[in-house]
């Protein structure tokens, strides 16, 4: 099956900075999406993103479908970013594949 | 408007027993899915259904899952018998329509299931 790799896995944040999350996929893909996991575990859809750039707040989402990779951009991170990040690709058995996450933790 | 439910939030069982777990989707969402995340990783699909019907459940262990969604809304998960490996987080997930990637999946918060 498709492969997507994500790094860093871990990072750890001094709450302003700026930082750069990337997911790398092994195939064409029909759409990407980044997800938001929260410490309670609750999964929330960031960005809705094919290729392009798409911008939401203080986040945005770079895509190149043509290199396989997409990037998380956090710009100026706050305590509430923390969390696990995924990139997930839908693929042609209809299907989405989650990378294993990029687990964020930003500090006062 | 509510999310999507789940219960329980939380579950320890011993193992050769059978545990279930709810879901309830967003009203109007045909597409329903169940998925498991292990620790550490991204969540895997176990089962997706359109209204009733199971149109993907090539990744449920069926000789120990099963599933169901009565009359196209909510949805049950069955572990029987569960095992030590099946401690992981069970997320429901709903959407629209079957259109993967071309429209958001709304998550539940998950069901923690600890086996002993």
């Amino acid at each position: 099956g498709i492969q997507v790799e994500q790094s860093p896995p871990d990072l750890i944040l001094q709450e302003g900075a700026n930082s750069t999350l990337r997911c790398n996929f092994s195939d064409s893909v029909n759409n990407l999406q980044w997800f938001h996991q929260n410490p309670w575990g609750q999964l929330i859809n960031l960005f809705y993103i094919p290729s392009g750039t798409k911008q939401n707040g203080r986040l945005s989402a770079t895509t190149v479908a043509t290199e396989r990779y997409s990037l998380l951009y956090i710009s100026s991170s706050q305590t509430t970013d923390s969390g696990v990040y995924f990139c997930a690709v839908a693929y042609g058995n209809n299907r989405l594949a989650f990378g294993k996450g990029n687990q964020v933790v930003v500090i006062p | 408007e509510a999310g999507v439910v789940q219960s329980p939030r939380y579950k320890i069982i011993e193992k050769k027993q059978p545990v279930a777990f709810w879901c309830n989707p967003i009203s109007g969402h045909n597409t329903l899915y169940w998925y498991r995340q292990n620790l550490g990783q991204g969540p895997e699909l176990l089962i997706r259904y359109e209204n009733e019907e199971a149109v993907d459940d090539s990744q449920l262990p069926k000789d120990r899952f099963s599933a169901e969604r009565l009359k196209g809304v909510d949805s049950t998960l069955k572990i029987q018998p569960a095992e030590l490996g099946d401690s992981a987080v069970y997320l429901c997930a709903s959407s629209l329509s079957g259109r993967v990637g071309q429209e958001t999946q709304y998550f539940g918060p998950g069901t923690r299931l600890l086996v002993l």
